[in-house]
């Protein structure tokens, strides 16, 4: 079955410095990669998926991650945190060309410091 | 604005007392989704619905049950709630099943809390 395994339960990052959360997945065919995020007490909300076309995917508020096969890896960027960033980050895999079902990851906290 | 709405957002049960939580949707999406997300941890899917077809995951419990009266609607219900079930309960929909890439649109939850 493909998993992914998002590295750090907890990041905190100072406001103005680079957010970097890891995510890789386990996979022998590239499949459909997903970054949510969930502020307290709220659902999940998409902020970029990896569907086969560019490696480089932009997201909403200034997110980004790319996809490199090599490293089996999904890692998500920020160039510079904001306060508002502060939430738990969910990389989840789909497998391509079935259901889209979602397995998650156990998430990663990020706390933003001033 | 099209979306995913769940009710209540907080639901207190007794130990053993069936409860129902509900999800519906806007979007016209014709599969929903329920996950369990236990503190801390990563939501599980639990079950979904292709249109009127039901597919239970393999590990979830026979305690859980889902109704799905038409397409904006879907009930998940809880026989006999444990404390273990204690949990945020997420509805998600998405358009299609079949492509992996069709995003999963989530509602805000609904928190249980099980005396």
């Amino acid at each position: 079955a493909q998993s992914v395994t998002q590295l750090g339960s907890h990041v905190s990052v100072s406001e103005g410095a680079l957010v970097l959360l890891r995510c890789n997945y386990s996979s022998s065919v590239p499949p459909y990669l997903f970054w949510y995020v969930q502020y307290p007490n709220q659902g999940l909300q998409l902020l970029l998926k990896y569907t086969s076309a560019a490696t480089l995917v932009k997201g909403i508020n200034g997110f980004e991650a790319e996809f490199k096969k090599s490293e089996t890896s999904f890692h998500l960027t920020k160039p510079s945190a904001h306060m508002s960033d502060a939430a738990e980050y969910f990389c989840a895999v789909s497998p391509t060309g079935t259901a889209s079902k979602l397995t998650f990851g156990t998430g990663t906290r990020l706390q933003v410091t001033l | 604005d099209a979306m995913v709405i769940q009710n209540p957002r907080y639901q207190v049960t007794q130990f053993g007392k069936p409860v129902t939580l509900s999800c519906s949707q806007t979007l016209n999406h014709n599969v929903m989704y329920w996950y369990q997300q236990k503190s801390s941890q990563a939501p599980k899917l639990l079950f979904h619905y292709y249109d009127k077809d039901f597919n239970n995951e393999a590990d979830t419990p026979d305690n859980f049950q889902s109704r799905r009266p038409n397409t904006s609607f879907c009930f998940l219900d809880i026989r006999s709630p444990g404390l273990g079930d204690a949990a945020m309960y997420l509805c998600a929909t998405s358009r299609a099943l079949g492509k992996g890439t069709d995003t999963q649109y989530f509602g805000p939850g609904t928190r249980l809390t099980v005396l």
